[in-house]
């Protein structure tokens, strides 16, 4: 069974900072690892998709990185603003030709703050 | 092009009580998944859909049911209702053979008193 950690749980930093948000499976069969951003009572916007085959991927000032062997993918943020507090959620996708495939399974979150 | 919509926004539901969501997939999607977000969590895998049948369930009792239209539109029902059904609702579509494209509506707030 995939479960999916992400830490910390909370961040709160100053504007312009650079961070790091962490997120760990525990079955490397994943196909796709993939980042969501949600502001609070909305749906889930997806920053990034990091296919099997890749490491990384960016967008802006955003970087995800993928390292199936060891089980982990991070989210880089670069120079900070106040428009990207949310909750940022990292989702493992299951193998195609399994039981699972289509199913998202989902971290509980990294509730982050940029502060002015 | 009109992305994954969901009805009603916001519900209040008594304990007991059965309610229905509603969701119309992404113009080209064939296949939708049903999430369950509690507040603080992530969101948890109920069901998945495409031709018309469940194809995949989740860790939820049968208290929670769906079904999906011909027209690919789905909806959401659960029955004697309890305080912990509270949670955000969230539906997902995607073509049948591209798992990795996944478009979220932006879910129903669900409160049950």
């Amino acid at each position: 069974k995939q479960e999916v950690t992400q830490i910390p749980a909370a961040l709160s930093v100053p504007e312009g900072e650079n961070l790091v948000l962490n997120c760990s499976f525990t079955d490397s069969a994943i196909y796709n690892l993939q980042w969501f951003r949600q502001d609070p009572g909305k749906g889930l916007t997806s920053l990034l998709l990091i296919q099997s085959s890749q490491r990384e991927q960016t967008s802006g000032r955003l970087n995800a990185s993928l390292d199936k062997s060891s089980g982990r993918s991070t989210l880089y943020i670069a120079a900070s603003q106040p428009g990207d507090s949310a909750t940022y959620l990292c989702a493992a996708i299951p193998n195609a030709g399994g039981t699972s495939y289509g199913k998202l399974t989902f971290g509980q979150g990294t509730i982050l703050t940029v502060h002015p | 092009d009109a992305g994954v919509t969901q009805s009603p926004t916001h519900l209040i539901k008594t304990r007991g009580q059965q309610v229905t969501l509603r969701c119309s997939p992404k113009s080209g999607h064939d296949t939708v998944s049903w999430y369950q977000q509690a507040l603080g969590q992530g969101p948890q895998f109920i069901f998945q859909y495409y031709e018309e049948e469940e194809r995949q369930r989740g860790n939820f009792p049968d208290r929670f049911s769906g079904h999906q239209f011909p027209n690919y539109s789905s909806e959401l029902n659960v029955n004697a209702l309890l305080l912990g059904d509270s949670a955000l609702y969230l539906c997902a579509s995607r073509d049948r053979d591209r798992a990795y494209e996944q478009y979220f509506g932006p879910g129903t707030r669900l409160t049950v008193t």
